[in-house]
């Protein structure tokens, strides 16, 4: 079974520029999270999807940051403008089926998108 | 929001002591407790689960005790190896929202001298 894609590994902006990640989640993955890792901390979640809808965005900067999941497949990542601050990796996770009440479904990640910001 | 910590942030052992981080989080609703390796430059990999209703799991050299009552889980390492170094993260997971969603911990580097 194929690992969730992701792409491009490495991106070097400068401020004010944008920027955008892509995300293939594992086949038949309801689920799809991007995490953002700033450098010696843990993922911080922006934003979940079921499908193709948002459920969690509570921790997405939205002037700036915006995600997608048109087809409830793929998954593009947006920052418009980049401030320094963005500088981390970039995760997305999926998982079979993320909701509440049924057994805890694992989350599997993605080798990560590396944003430096200059 | 949850509120979740490790101790200790870092961890030095020789290989072959056991090595223990614990994880204390806030949100009493949380139903489940997973382990997260990450080594350096690699993504995150579950190494270990255990949910509200189980009160201890192991699988080999690795084990994952939980108390819910006083709201914390430690992940145990015994006879550890240089190929355990790593940063380990909890990240205790709720469903509050009627979705899953975890919340990760601050890490903890482990570094096993041979």
């Amino acid at each position: 079974e194929a690992g969730v894609a992701q792409s491009p590994r490495y991106k070097i902006i400068e401020k004010r520029q944008s920027v955008a990640f892509w995300c293939n989640p594992i086949s038949g993955h309801a689920t799809l999270y991007w995490y953002q890792q700033i450098l010696g901390q843990g993922p911080k979640l922006l934003i979940q999807f079921q499908n193709n809808g948002v459920v969690d965005d509570s921790q997405l900067p939205k002037d700036r940051f915006s995600a997608e999941r048109l087809k409830g497949v793929d998954s593009t990542l947006k920052i418009q403008p980049a401030k320094l601050e963005d500088s981390a990796v970039y995760l997305c996770a999926s998982s079979f089926l993320g909701v509440a009440g049924v057994l805890y479904n694992e989350q599997f990640f993605g080798p990560g998108t590396r944003l430096t910001v200059l | 929001g949850e509120n979740v910590e490790q101790h200790p942030s870092t961890l030095s052992v020789q290989e072959g002591d056991s090595a223990v981080i614990k994880c204390t989080y806030s949100d009493s609703a949380s139903n489940y407790f997973p382990w997260y390796k990450q080594e350096l430059g690699k993504r995150p990999q579950l190494i270990i689960d255990i949910r509200s209703n189980v009160g201890e799991k192991k699988d080999q050299r690795i084990a994952v005790t939980l108390n819910k009552t006083a709201k914390h889980f430690s992940l145990h390492i015994t006879e550890t190896q240089p190929e355990d170094s790593a940063v380990y993260f909890c990240a205790p997971g709720g469903g509050n929202t009627g979705f899953q969603k975890l919340v990760f911990g601050t890490g903890t580097r482990l570094l096993v001298s041979p």
